[in-house]
């Protein structure tokens, strides 16, 4: 298994640009989240999903939006980029919301 | 949201050492994580703990939930041990996430 997988690993945005973020888990896991780490911080949940077609917000939803048509892909999109989007993108998921939870290798994203 | 404090903040540690990480959280849990961030940005699942003991080399870990904190033990500690560790847990109030705390930076030197 490649557990979770999440591309591209570094990326810079000029402001006002979008982007989408991929995730793939082949764990055939129910939950997927997104997270955000700005620098010295914990993460922050910014969007989740318990299932194919069902999507919520977290902590900091702002700025973006998310899709869920797959169990196996949690695509991430970012609108109009603005530097407060600077930060590491993590990806996760688990088979329910109090299981282990497992991160892909995360996205950098520098928006200048 | 639950309030996760991590102690403390900055270890530095000569190789060889042992050390005791502590996560403190305010409410109820249904999961407790911890991970190792390395220097290059990976996050690595170290222990689903929600409650009890676990061990794996020369890491263990104890949570206890009624007392609501957590312990991470690092033996020998050595150079590759370097980075952040993250306590995060989710709560009973059906919140989806995990709720993580600010770290603890440990720095191993030869």
């Amino acid at each position: 298994n490649a557990g979770v997988t999440q591309t591209p690993k570094f990326r810079i945005l000029k402001i006002g640009q979008s982007m989408t973020l991929q995730c793939t888990q082949d764990m055939n896991h129910n939950y997927m989240y997104w997270y955000r780490q700005d620098p010295g911080m914990g993460l922050k949940l910014i969007y989740y999903s318990v299932g194919a077609g069902i999507t919520d917000k977290g902590e900091v939803p702002n700025g973006y939006n998310v899709s869920r048509s797959t169990t196996e892909d949690f695509p991430l999109r970012l609108e109009l980029a603005a530097p407060s989007q600077t930060s590491v993108y993590f990806c996760a998921s688990s088979y329910s919301h109090s299981n282990e939870q497992f991160f892909g290798p995360g996205t950098r994203l520098t928006v200048l | 949201g639950i309030q996760v404090e991590q102690s403390p903040p900055d270890l530095i540690l000569q190789e060889g050492a042992n050390s005791t990480l502590r996560c403190n959280f305010s409410d109820s849990v249904n999961n407790l994580q911890w991970f190792h961030q390395n220097p290059w940005g990976q996050l690595i699942n170290l222990f689903y703990i929600p409650s009890g003991t676990k061990q794996n080399g020369r890491l263990s870990a104890t949570t206890v939930a009624t007392e609501r904190y957590s312990l991470l033990y690092i033996s020998s500690s050595q150079t590759t041990d370097s980075g952040v560790y993250f306590c995060a847990v989710v709560d009973q109030t059906g919140a989806n996430n995990l709720f993580f705390g600010t770290g603890t930076r440990l720095t191993v030197i030869p």
